[in-house]
């Protein structure tokens, strides 16, 4: 059982466009949701995350959107650069078991 | 500070073969995980420790053993290792299980001949 499908599995953007990377969810106890990002031969680091409370979360170029109602929330890259092309995958949180659960990954290639 | 540390790098074990992932972290976190990660798969969950002296298992737990040993140290056993556990396996750390970041650790790529 997936509870969190992310889309799409690849993704190709142009220097300075915008990437959009979609997550949904089943498990309405789910109340956290990060993103993490990973390099070709290192781990996943900490991107941005947000709580259900808000609908929309900025950190520099990287903009989480939630839509509680949908069981949805997305990645937006704005002004992408060759320098973010990597694996991003979402995560979901929450309930008893405090567990993370992830989405199966976007691999994002941003051409110069 | 090293952060989340494991050994080894590379590993390449026969069928039947066992070995032990070792996992270390100077982050005086409470909580460890063990992933594995396959291509189109995600980051699966193992086993995981919330806090020292106790471990629960994950969504991928058989074939595999962990052991917490201190606060610091969380080792992964493969008692007969299988060409499925082929994979990339990852130890992270929290300073708590649930809502704060999981530090993760440069990895261990395996193959099981």
């Amino acid at each position: 059982q997936q509870q969190v499908k992310q889309s799409p599995q690849s993704l190709i953007v142009q220097k300075g466009g915008i990437s959009i990377i979609n997550c949904a969810y089943e498990n309405t106890a789910f109340d956290y949701f990060p993103w993490y990002q990973q390099f070709p031969g290192k781990g996943p680091a900490l991107l941005i995350a947000i709580r259900p409370d808000v609908s929309e979360k900025k950190e520099g170029r990287f903009t989480i959107s939630f839509n509680k109602s949908a069981k949805q929330f997305s990645l937006h890259i704005m002004d992408s650069q060759p320098g973010d092309s990597a694996t991003y995958f979402c995560a979901a949180l929450g309930g008893s078991n405090y567990k993370l659960t992830f989405g199966k990954g976007t691999l994002l290639t941003v051409n110069p | 500070n090293a952060g989340v540390t494991q050994t080894p790098k590379f590993q390449v074990l026969k069928t039947g073969q066992s070995m032990t992932l070792q996992c270390a972290q100077d982050m005086n976190h409470n909580s460890m995980y063990w992933y594995r990660q396959d291509p189109g798969m995600g980051l699966r969950l193992i086993y995981y420790s919330a806090s020292e002296g106790t471990t629960d298992k994950g969504e991928v737990p058989n074939g595999y053993n962990v052991s917490r040993l201190n606060k610091r140290e969380f080792s992964l056993r493969l008692e007969s290792a299988a060409p499925s556990q082929t994979s990339v396996y990852f130890c992270a750390c929290n300073r708590d299980r649930g809502y704060n970041e999981q530090f993760f650790g440069p990895g261990t790529r395996l193959t099981v001949l």
